[in-house]
């Protein structure tokens, strides 16, 4: 069966300090990967995707960014955080190419830059 | 662009009561639909999907939901509340475009009295 890591839970880390975050698939092959952010209180947005390996599109300009060095491995990463990156940061995947195939995601990084 | 709108953002039922949260889509094509649920500090998981196969669905603990077209509607329904039932719950539709991006609304955070 698929399963999906993500790590750290949870992150307190100082303004202007490096980020990454990790998370990798298991199970499948050449799956789409997504990096979604949830600010209290507010719904889901979409960060990132990526259809393949390198391949990397972003939703929204902000200080994140991310690469996919490995097939089912999806890194977001930050050089310098802002206040207003924290939030809880959900990495999800799908089967590439099947319509109606839901998002499977982790259990979240919550993420608070004091 | 496809979109999704939550009316309610708390929803409050008692237990054995019928729970009703309702969701709206804009799309141009056939949507793909979904609704999710999140407990506290964990990712989301699936309740149910529009396959178009069947205009109701059946979703996981006695959740289901209604497909209406000329409504551009998809509400989530529960016969009867249990406690183990507070949470969030999102609607959310797939583009079929890039990297079939899904779109989350705002969610609906769903109180259960004892």
């Amino acid at each position: 069966s698929q399963t999906i890591h993500q790590w750290p839970a949870t992150l307190v880390q100082p303004v202007g300090s490096p980020l990454s975050l990790e998370c990798t698939v298991e199970g499948t092959s050449n799956p789409n990967l997504y990096w979604y952010r949830q600010a209290a209180g507010r719904g889901l947005q979409l960060l990132f995707y990526s259809v393949g390996i390198g391949q990397i599109s972003s939703e929204v300009p902000q200080n994140l960014s991310a690469s996919r060095p490995q097939d089912r491995q999806f890194i977001l990463s930050s050089k310098k955080l802002l206040l207003s990156d924290s939030g809880f940061y959900l990495c999800a995947w799908r089967v590439l190419g099947q319509q109606n195939s839901p998002l499977h995601f982790g259990n979240g990084t919550r993420l608070t830059v004091t | 662009a496809q979109s999704v709108t939550q009316l309610g953002s708390h929803v409050s039922v008692s237990e054995g009561a019928l729970v009703l949260l309702r969701c709206n889509y804009s799309s141009s094509v056939p949507p793909y639909l979904f609704w999710y649920v999140q407990y506290p500090n964990q990712g989301l998981q699936l309740l149910l999907k529009y396959t178009s196969a069947a205009t109701l669905v059946k979703g996981i603990n006695d959740f289901e939901a209604e497909f209406k077209k000329s409504e551009t509607s998809f509400h989530l329904t529960k016969p009867s509340a249990h406690m183990s039932d507070a949470a969030e719950y999102f609607c959310a539709v797939s583009e079929e475009v890039g990297g079939f991006k899904t779109i989350f609304g705002a969610g609906t955070r769903l109180f259960v009295k004892a």
